[in-house]
């Protein structure tokens, strides 16, 4: 299995503009987590899903923030507008029911100008 | 919520020394995972601990869980220069598995 594949690898966009992230969990996995990671605040949680469905949503900072998972295959996170303080690296990971580890994928790192 | 202290921030260590990474919870921990990240890359998994006192090992890394289960520790044996990287602890958010929130993470670099 490739694990779990994130795109793109390095994002670069200016403020005001819409970002999409992409993720493709591993096959099999039922769930998906979305994280972003900053030197200031450590890796955060900010939604999962099981089954295609947000469970919690609670670490979404802002309505500029939205995530989904319209198959079980891929889900997207999206910031409209962005914003220079998103800037940090969003980490995608899945996992299955009954498996104690998250399996990571390489992360996007966006920069907002 | 769940709050994870990490120590140290950092560390330098000489080739070959041993070095301990601690990880305290406000809270009593249901679970406490210990993730390593490589510079650049995404969180590969090392080691979940569960029970009061346990502790696994792993090639040269031992972690252990204290019997009140809010304070882990991660111990490296003889570091080597492939020991680099940035630790994190992580604890089972609500007891429902694998939805972790985690430590600030300790950054690990092993002098040649």
């Amino acid at each position: 299995d490739a694990g779990v594949i994130q795109s793109p690898r390095h994002e670069v966009t200016e403020m005001g503009q819409e970002v999409t992230l992409r993720c493709k969990p591993i096959s099999g996995h039922d769930y998906l987590f979305w994280y972003r990671q900053t030197m200031m605040r450590g890796l955060e949680l900010l939604i999962y899903f099981n089954n295609n469905v947000p469970i919690d949503d609670s670490g979404m900072p802002e309505d500029r923030f939205s995530a989904k998972m319209p198959n079980a295959s891929f889900s997207t996170l999206k910031i409209q507008p962005s914003e220079p303080r998103d800037s940090a690296v969003y980490f995608c990971a899945s996992s299955f029911t009954g498996e104690e580890k998250l399996f990571f994928g390489s992360g996007t790192q966006l920069s907002v100008l | 919520s769940q709050e994870l202290e990490q120590s140290p921030q950092s560390l330098i260590v000489q080739e070959g020394k041993n070095l301990t990474i601690n990880c305290t919870s406000s809270k009593t921990l249901y679970g406490l995972y210990w993730y390593k990240q490589k510079y650049g890359e995404g969180l590969i998994f090392l080691m979940m601990l569960q029970k009061g006192g346990e502790e696994k090992s792993h090639e040269k890394i031992t972690a252990k869980l204290d019997e009140k289960k809010q304070q882990s520790s991660l111990h490296i044996t003889a570091s080597q220069p492939s020991h680099a990287g940035i630790y994190l602890c992580g604890a089972d958010k609500r007891n429902a598995g694998n939805m972790l929130t985690f430590g600030g993470g300790t950054r690990l670099m092993v002098k040649p």
